[in-house]
């Protein structure tokens, strides 16, 4: 069955980093785009952006821009959400989704989501 | 950025009602839109995609419809499973955007 695993929470102080891996199994890796949301509390969801795995072709949200990296490894089926520069705001629970279509182009619908990994941005 | 408006925001209802939640798009567009159930310490679940097809292994009392600027998600029979939070997401322009919420309680 398809699985997305996450890692674990993590705490950070301002102006460091956060890397969230999620393991994706239960079907070919390569032929399904990873999304990444997140959700603030009290907040909507929000999208960052995604990753086509097979040619590593990405799409980030602009409000994202210069501070966010999606990679993938192909040979452990894992796509990481790198966030820099962090600050309070980005406290929230981040997902990944594989988006449903089948195309990696990421512009269908997420079908299968992780459980989300829990980051604070705290001093 | 298409801003996604839901309504409402809570909703009280009883096993056996139906429910609708609606989202309305500040831009219209065709059919790329999706519905989501958000339960804590649960992975969001996909019900509806392209607006009114429902997703594999979603109960049939789950149905969407809609177009341009107005879409609806339907529960036809309310089941006390279906307590949750509810998001609608528009994937047809960058970035993609979700409403709201809509947080259903059972009675």
């Amino acid at each position: 069955q398809v699985q997305l695993v996450q890692s674990g929470a993590e705490v950070k102080k301002p102006g460091a980093s956060v890397k969230v891996s999620c393991k994706a199994s239960g079907y070919s890796f390569p032929n399904f785009a990873i999304h990444w949301m997140r959700q603030a509390p009290g907040q909507r969801l929000e999208w960052m952006g995604w990753i086509n795995p097979a040619t590593t072709v990405t799409k980030y949200a602009q409000k994202f821009q210069g501070r966010l990296t999606i990679t993938r490894d192909t040979s452990a089926s894992t796509s990481d959400m790198q966030l820099n520069n962090l600050r309070s705001e980005d406290t929230a629970v981040y997902y990944c989704a594989r988006d449903r279509g089948g195309t990696s182009q990421g512009d269908d619908a997420s079908d299968f989501w992780g459980l989300g990994t829990m980051v604070t941005v705290s001093s | 950025d298409i801003q996604m408006t839901q309504s409402p925001s809570t909703l009280s209802a009883s096993v056996g009602d139906r429910v609708t939640i609606t989202c309305r798009a500040s831009q219209s567009f065709n059919y790329w839109l999706a519905w989501y159930q958000l339960k804590p310490g649960k992975a969001p679940k996909l019900l509806i995609h392209k607006a009114s097809s429902l997703q594999s292994g979603v109960p049939s009392r789950f149905s969407g419809s809609g177009s341009g600027t107005e879409f609806t998600l339907t529960i036809s029979s309310l089941q006390p499973d279906d307590s949750a939070t509810y998001y609608c997401q528009q994937h047809n322009m960058y970035p993609y955007t979700f409403g709201q919420g809509t947080r259903l309680e059972i009675k």
